[in-house]
């Protein structure tokens, strides 16, 4: 089944640590990005990338970090930079870019910052 | 001011009801708009695309006004299962990035 895949689902850091979070996907789409949405919020977007070995970076980029070395993988990386990092973080991607409206989510990483 | 505002919410109806979300956008550039789908704790899906002329998908209609720069979604008939937040999310212009509303909650009772 193709689809987007993200891990781990649930992460639990100490403050200062950097942590990767992981996304793959197998629909052979071109678009991938990475949003954060925190409770009562929308989903805000933190960078996305239209090609391999480039991406933007979004609204909130401050203290995230990510890499785009093949089509199917866009890991996000949360550096120890970043002041708020207990949130919701979900990986999308889409056929082209966002003209069309249709993303397709991942199931989410949820990391809290103890 | 946000750039995509929705109702508040929650909305609290029974099974059988009509219920309506609306969503307000400040990007006059914006060209094209979205309802998504998020069940608790769950990833977003599309539910529907809305068009300039309105459209309609069974029981959900989504209206759109450019000139109010506003967006709506109706459900008639409610179900249990249509508890959810619903999104509205915009377009800023072509090549541009989508915006996601806070969103609105529905939850349906028996």
């Amino acid at each position: 089944d193709g689809g987007i895949t993200q891990s781990p689902k649930y992460l639990f850091r100490k403050e200062g640590q950097n942590v990767t979070l992981s996304c793959e996907q197998n629909l052979n789409h071109d678009a991938m990005y990475w949003y954060r949405q925190d409770p009562g919020q929308g989903l805000r977007l933190i960078y996305y990338s239209q090609i391999v070995n480039d991406f933007q970076k979004g609204d909130i980029a401050e203290g995230y970090s990510v890499s785009r070395e093949k089509k199917e993988s866009f890991p996000l990386t949360v550096t120890s930079a970043q002041k708020n990092p207990t949130a919701f973080y979900l990986c999308a991607s889409s056929v082209r870019g966002q003209d069309t409206g249709e993303l397709f989510f991942g199931e989410g990483s949820r990391l809290t910052v103890l | 001011r946000k750039e995509v505002e929705q109702d508040p919410g929650p909305f609290n109806v029974p099974e059988g009801a009509t219920v309506a979300f609306n969503c307000t956008y400040s990007n006059s550039a914006s060209q094209s708009f979205f309802w998504y789908r998020q069940d608790c704790r769950k990833e977003p899906k599309l539910l529907m695309s809305v068009y300039s002329s309105g459209n309609e998908d069974g029981r959900f209609t989504a209206q759109l006004n450019r000139a109010s720069q506003y967006i709506s979604l109706l459900i008639r008939d409610s179900k249990l299962s249509d508890s959810a937040t619903y999104l509205c999310v915009v377009n800023r212009g072509q090549g541009g990035k989508l915006i996601f509303g806070q969103g609105t909650e529905l939850s349906v009772k028996p």
